[in-house]
């Protein structure tokens, strides 16, 4: 069962333009939402990440959207730029020390800024 | 302040043989989880680990075990090792007290099962 879902699988922007990648989750016990940046060959990088008692969290050219009601939250990247070329994860998580105290990753998105 | 180390890097092993690999947390993290990324399932969970004790697992097969030493640095061992144990081993550390303490992930350690 698949708890978190993530899409596009993949996503091509041009540089200078918005890259939107939505996450879905099914269990409310999760109360933590982090994304993480993966370039190859490296571990995952914890980019941003945000608590369901906010809507939103903006961090530099990264915003994270969060509806509650939906369950659902997305990564906006604003001025995307070759850099960001990556694969993202979203995540959720419990409360620590729990059965749901662990991270349960999206599939994934590979992000491409063309210059 | 130094990151997740995880050693070694990359391994290439026999079907059936075992593997350890090993990790460092960040200093003053009490809790390390381990992860198996493949390009099919994705960022799979392991187990994590608290204060020495197994605080959470996920659903492995008993091949996969692992242990935390009192300075809290972490090892995992795979047994009867199979071509589908080929992945990237991931662990991650925390704080772990409390919910919503930052994840930070290692390198990984790039297992090859031939």
């Amino acid at each position: 069962q698949q708890q978190v879902k993530q899409s596009p699988q993949s996503l091509i922007v041009q540089k200078g333009g918005i890259s939107i990648i939505n996450c879905a989750y099914e269990n409310t016990a999760f109360d933590y939402f982090p994304w993480y940046q993966q370039f190859p060959g490296k571990g995952p990088a914890l980019l941003i990440a945000i608590r369901p008692d906010v809507s939103e969290k903006k961090e530099g050219r990264f915003t994270i959207s969060f509806n509650k009601s939906a369950k659902q939250f997305s990564l906006h990247i604003m001025d995307s730029q070759p850099g960001d070329s990556a694969t993202y994860f979203c995540a959720a998580k419990g409360r620590s020390g729990g059965s749901q105290g662990n991270l349960i990753f999206g599939k994934g998105t590979k992000l491409s800024v063309k210059p | 302040k130094a990151g997740v180390t995880q050693t070694p890097r990359y391994l290439i092993k026999t079907r059936g043989q075992q593997v350890t690999l090993s990790c460092s947390p960040i200093s003053g993290h009490r809790s390390v989880s381990w992860y198996q990324q493949t390009p099919g399932q994705g960022l799979q969970f392991l187990f994590e680990y608290f204060s020495e004790t197994q605080r959470n697992k996920g659903n492995f097969p008993g091949r996969f075990s692992g242990r935390q030493f009192s300075n809290s640095r972490s090892e995992m061992n795979v047994s009867t090792l199979e071509l589908g144990d080929s992945a990237l081993y991931l662990c991650a550390s925390s704080l772990g007290a409390t919910a919503g303490n930052t994840i930070y992930f290692g390198e990984g350690s790039w297992l090859t099962v031939v």
